[in-house]
């Protein structure tokens, strides 16, 4: 079965930085966009990049994408408090033909 | 206001189905489509599938064809999601999430609606 494999856990001080990665496969991320989710405790899911590397307007750009052949990484520069959260992966995989998530990183700001 | 607001908590017994619903507001609602993505307790998002709101073209995840349902009201700009013969395994939050076209990106979510099967 094709899944995405994420780190489980990433940690920071305020102000560093830290970059979570996505593991895929050729049936999804080497031949399509990844998407990336923010979900903070209490809230609903945001989105934070979309098509590997583009953020949505309102989106800061602290946060950066980025994709090279089965993998893909997410950056968040200067790291606040308000970043601790968990963070999701997701693109579409061709074999399944539907979405596929990966199983998230959870991120702590130390 | 751009959101999406989801009906309340279910409790279910196994074998019992559940409609969900999901209200958008602020953006054309025939403009997009929405989806269902679940997450279940310690689990990764499980997309289910989603509904065209101006066609009702439907695509479904291969795990829960022909368990689901999804129906629209453009009237009153709602989705329903209908998932029948509850499992146990079912129990998760589930959370609608407006697409702009099948491959889009999800770009706004809802809150979820937590469904226990016991």
């Amino acid at each position: 079965q094709s899944v995405l494999t994420q780190t489980p856990s990433a940690s920071g001080s305020p102000g560093q930085r830290v970059t979570i990665s996505c593991s895929g496969s050729s049936s999804n991320i080497e031949g399509n966009s990844v998407n990336w989710y923010q979900h903070l405790p209490g809230t609903a899911p945001k989105l934070l990049i979309y098509s590997s590397d583009q953020r949505p307007s309102g989106v800061y750009d602290r946060f950066s994408g980025s994709k090279s052949g089965t993998s893909a990484s997410l950056a968040i520069s200067g790291l606040q408090s308000e970043d601790e959260g968990d963070y999701y992966c997701a693109t579409w995989d061709d074999s399944l033909n539907g979405w596929v998530f990966g199983g998230g990183t959870r991120l702590t700001v130390l | 206001q751009l959101q999406l607001v989801q009906s309340g908590a279910e409790v279910k017994k196994p074998g019992a189905s559940v409609r969900l619903s999901c209200k958008a507001s602020g953006y054309r609602f025939t403009d997009y489509s929405l989806h269902w993505v679940r997450q279940a307790p310690g689990q990764r998002p499980e997309w289910m599938g989603g509904i065209n709101a101006d066609t009702g073209d439907t695509k479904f995840s291969q795990h829960f064809q022909g368990r689901v349902t999804f129906t629209t009201d453009t009237s009153a700009s709602t989705a329903d999601m209908e998932l029948s013969s509850l499992k146990l395994e079912d129990t998760a939050v589930y959370y609608c999430a407006r697409v702009g076209s099948w491959f889009g990106p999800f770009d706004v979510w809802g809150l979820g609606t937590v469904v226990s099967v016991s």
